[in-house]
């Protein structure tokens, strides 16, 4: 069945250094990928999408490519700051039906 | 435009006890999703309902249900509550029909403690 294994935390990095978190997924067919951010007590934020082989996702500086041939969709940031403490959901939806798959989550801290 | 809005924000029931908790999607969505969210097992989907109707369905038992109502709005229940029903509980709102693409958005999640 459909899966996204992402990579294991918690993550802790200094301001301004480079953020990867690794995500790869099992789905038949061609779903759309997705990065979601969830801070403190709160629910899900989109953070980027991708709904085809190659798409580069971005937003706010946050950057991740639909890789089809190695079935990745990896999220990477430049420079983090603080405020991008949270935890990082990569989800996958299949091109039949509406239900989201989900890994594990990220926790990242970014430290002053 | 208006968000996704739960209602309850907290709740805390007992043991044996049932739970009614609401979903109002974002206006003209008419796909409401429900997912749990436990420390142990991460994100897990529950149901989701498109008007009106059931369409696709996690693997939890019947003790979880869930409605559509024909303003989109969505409620879903929990019977006979147990420990292990303690969690956030997600709502996702997207417009659904045949656009596979686009995306959900959720709620800020009802966070349920049973005792």
């Amino acid at each position: 069945g459909d899966s996204v294994t992402q990579m294991e935390g918690p993550v802790t990095l200094s301001e301004e250094a480079f953020l990867t978190i690794n995500c790869t997924y099992t789905a038949t067919g061609y779903p759309s990928l997705f990065w979601y951010v969830q801070y403190p007590g709160e629910g899900l934020q989109l953070l980027l999408k991708a709904t085809k082989a190659d798409d580069k996702g971005s937003n706010k500086g946050f950057e991740a490519t639909y890789r089809k041939e190695t079935t990745s969709f990896h999220l990477e940031k430049g420079s983090v700051q603080v405020s991008d403490s949270a935890v990082y959901f990569c989800a996958l939806r299949a091109n039949t039906g509406n239900q989201f798959y989900f890994g594990t989550g990220t926790s990242l801290t970014v430290i002053p | 435009k208006a968000g996704v809005t739960q209602t309850p924000r907290y709740l805390i029931k007992t043991r044996g006890q049932q739970v009614t908790l609401s979903c109002s999607p974002i206006s003209g969505h008419r796909s409401v999703s429900w997912y749990q969210q436990t420390p142990g097992q991460g994100l897990q989907f529950l149901f989701e309902y498109f008007s009106e109707t059931q369409r696709n369905k996690g693997n939890f038992p019947g003790r979880f249900s869930g409605r559509q109502f024909s303003n989109s709005r969505s409620e879903m229940n929990v019977s006979t509550l147990e420990l292990g029903d303690s969690a956030l509980y997600l709502c996702a709102s997207s417009l659904g029909g045949t656009r596979m693409n686009t995306e959900a958005f959720f709620g800020q999640g009802t966070r349920l403690t049973v005792v």
